[in-house]
């Protein structure tokens, strides 16, 4: 079992819907990292969490340490969204084991 | 300019072969690391050096040997290529070893035939 466990795997949205993307973790952490994965291969840090929820334009990033567990919200999703949101955690110093993904898909 | 920045972006070569992809980091950071994605696209740490010194070096084949001349740098040597090596390899920095400014390269897919 992976110590990272992302929900859902694949997620196809229509354009404007409000989209989650659910992550927990079986240890414990210094911090809960958001990546998005463009189609074209980059990797783009999202945000970095250790507790409390973050915010950056349509995106929003909450965790709870007590039950080790994060979300990750987009708003008014548009076709741009379209990429793999990787869910991270930095246990012990700051290398990162990764969730498997999430593919998400908005159609205009 | 590039903040980390990996080259070469692609690379095919054929088994046997020792090949080196080169990673340099524009943001003044002091930990910068090599992570694998493999086929069904799941990340995995490889290697991390902080300030020059290997701090963390995963279950890899010794094949693979990092080097680090300075903190900008952290480069990949791959000696006798196989075919499961073929994969994108991403180099990152972060700003000190709790993580912040995680910043990642572009990748650079290798393909071994």
């Amino acid at each position: 079992k992976n110590e990272v466990e992302q929900s859902p795997q694949n997620l196809t949205a229509q354009e404007g819907e409000f989209i989650t993307i659910n992550c927990s973790y079986s240890v414990g952490i210094s911090a809960l990292h958001w990546l998005q994965q463009h189609p074209g291969g980059g990797i783009v840090s999202l945000f970095m969490l250790s507790s409390g929820k973050k915010k950056h334009g349509r995106l929003i990033a909450t965790i709870n340490i007590q039950e080790k567990h994060s979300s990750l919200h987009i708003t008014a999703s548009h076709p741009r969204d379209s990429a793999v949101y990787i869910c991270a955690v930095t246990a012990s110093g700051s290398r990162l084991t990764f969730g498997e993904g999430t593919q998400l898909t908005v159609n205009p | 300019d590039t903040a980390v920045s990996q080259t070469p972006k692609y690379l095919v070569t054929q088994m046997g072969n020792d090949k080196s992809i080169k990673c340099e980091q524009n943001l003044g950071h002091d930990t910068m690391y090599w992570y694998k994605q493999d086929s069904k696209k799941f990340l995995k740490i490889m290697f991390s050096y902080n300030n020059k010194e290997l701090i963390i070096n995963e279950t890899v084949p010794n094949r693979f040997s990092p080097k680090s001349p300075d903190k900008a740098h952290l480069n990949l040597h791959i000696n006798s290529l196989e075919l499961g090596d073929s994969a994108v390899y991403f180099c990152a920095s972060s700003q000190d070893r709790q993580a912040y400014g995680y910043t990642f390269g572009s990748g650079t897919r290798l393909t071994v035939v």
